[in-house]
């Protein structure tokens, strides 16, 4: 069965600094793996899937197969870019359906 | 609104009560699925259905739940003898086929007191 952590409930960090978000999945295949965010009040939103290879709102996240990890950085955070995150893992053998971890809130305060 | 629609939004009802929520998809997705959110926890997997058919039912989905999609376009999840522990946001996400984004609707937070 497939499997996404995510160690921190919160990270608090100023504005300007960077942001490391940590994603560690188990499956035994060959996963798609996406980070969904949730700004406040507002509905569950892709921010960006891995076969992408491309950065959104100045995010980026490398699947390091060898790690099982699927990391979301962004080097110069924004007040905006306040919101949760959830590393979704999509299993092809397992019906399309999105595994999520347990999400982390971030918090940039000015 | 274009997107993932869901009602209603907010539901109390009383232990052992039945309750049913709506999901209407956006128009011509085939996929539509079922997830269940509890406080401090990641949305967990509950049904998909692709048109009419429900290929999949987790675990989580003990005999009280039922979800139907009858006409391959919205879907109804109906829970029996609501207890407690069924508190939660049900969501809702639905995507053109199985390669493709999952868009989710705002959710139907239903409290069980």
């Amino acid at each position: 069965a497939q499997r996404v952590t995510q160690p921190e409930k919160l990270l608090s960090v100023f504005k300007g600094a960077p942001v490391e978000l940590k994603c560690n999945y188990s499956y035994s295949g060959s996963p798609e793996l996406f980070w969904y965010v949730q700004y406040s009040r507002q509905r569950l939103q892709l921010l960006l899937r891995h076969i992408s290879r491309e950065s959104i709102k100045g995010f980026t996240a490398d699947l390091n197969k060898g790690e099982t990890s699927f990391h979301l950085k962004k080097p110069f955070a924004q007040e905006e870019d306040s919101a949760m995150y959830y590393c979704a893992l999509q299993a092809w053998a397992a019906g399309n359906k999105l595994t999520f971890g347990g999400g982390t809130r971030v918090l940039v305060k000015p | 609104d274009t997107g993932v629609s869901q009602d209603p939004r907010h539901k109390i009802t009383k232990r052992g009560q039945n309750v049913t929520f709506r999901c209407d998809p956006i128009s011509e997705h085939n996929r539509l699925y079922w997830y269940r959110q509890t406080l401090g926890q990641g949305p967990e997997f509950l049904t998909y259905f692709q048109n009419e058919a429900q290929l999949e039912k987790s675990r989580l989905l003990s005999d009280r739940f039922s979800a139907e999609r009858p006409k391959g376009s919205f879907s109804t999840l109906e829970i029996q003898r609501t207890e407690q522990g069924d508190s939660a946001m049900y969501l809702c996400a639905s995507s053109l086929d199985r390669d493709t984004e999952a868009f989710f609707g705002q959710g139907t937070r239903l409290t069980v007191v």
